[in-house]
């Protein structure tokens, strides 16, 4: 599909555990973000990347959030030792440049992360 | 401080009615970028608007229509004639990009219930 793709679409996991979430951009686009957000909240920010390069990776709660974007097209966010506040749905977004273009973000469905 | 605060957690309207969510924020600088996006049940935020804060016009497009004013730093987002496809959760959002990141701050959000 043209539209920004996410795996798996649910996750459920033991408390401890490591996990990771795919996200595939639309093509071209160089700038890409990662989002989590709670039940009843708006996304809240995690990380972003312009091309290979975490531009700002301010959100990520702890050192168990990791993210990579190697060759600047897939994305992985990995979480290690999950904990049960970890469960939210994790969203991917990408854009052509970033919000200095026309400001659109394309996100994904999200990842539903479930900690039990 | 950064934030976006939307206070109308959830509203509901009978369709055809005009219908106003509100949108206020605070902001470091001068220089930013006011959005809202949208997130049908299926959980993929659409976007709407992204407005520069100095445009200070109102936007109008169909059915829809933005009121910016930064002088009591709000954003408010109208619907004319809501339908039922209308029903979502809105979401506004503000970026900063003087301070060399992308990221979108988001507010709760407002549920918007149209009924036949």
């Amino acid at each position: 599909g043209a539209g920004v793709s996410q795996t798996p679409s649910n996750k459920v996991t033991e408390k401890g555990k490591y996990v990771e979430l795919r996200c595939d951009p639309i093509s071209g686009h160089t700038a890409l973000y990662w989002y989590r957000q709670s039940l009843g909240q708006g996304p809240e920010f995690l990380i972003y990347f312009q091309g290979t390069g975490a531009a700002d990776d301010s959100g990520l709660p702890n050192d168990r959030f990791f993210a990579v974007r190697p060759e600047g097209s897939v994305s992985t966010l990995k979480i290690q030792r999950t904990e049960r506040g970890d469960s939210a749905v994790y969203l991917c977004a990408s854009s052509l440049i970033g919000t200095e273009d026309t400001g659109e973000l394309f996100f994904g469905e999200g990842s539903r992360l479930t900690v039990l | 401080a950064q934030k976006v605060t939307q206070a109308q957690t959830e509203i509901s309207v009978v369709e055809k009615e005009d219908v106003t969510l509100d949108c206020v924020y605070e902001t470091r600088d001068t220089t930013y970028y006011l959005f809202w996006y949208k997130q049908p049940p299926s959980g993929e935020l659409v976007f709407l608007i992204r407005r520069n804060s100095f445009d200070e016009q109102n936007e109008i497009s169909g059915r829809y229509s933005w009121n910016f004013q930064k002088s009591t730093s709000s954003f408010n987002f109208t619907i004319t004639a809501s339908q039922v496809v209308d029903s979502a959760v809105y979401f506004c959002a503000l970026s900063e990009p003087v301070y060399n990141t992308d990221k979108l701050i988001f507010g709760t959000g407002t549920r918007l219930q149209v009924f036949p």
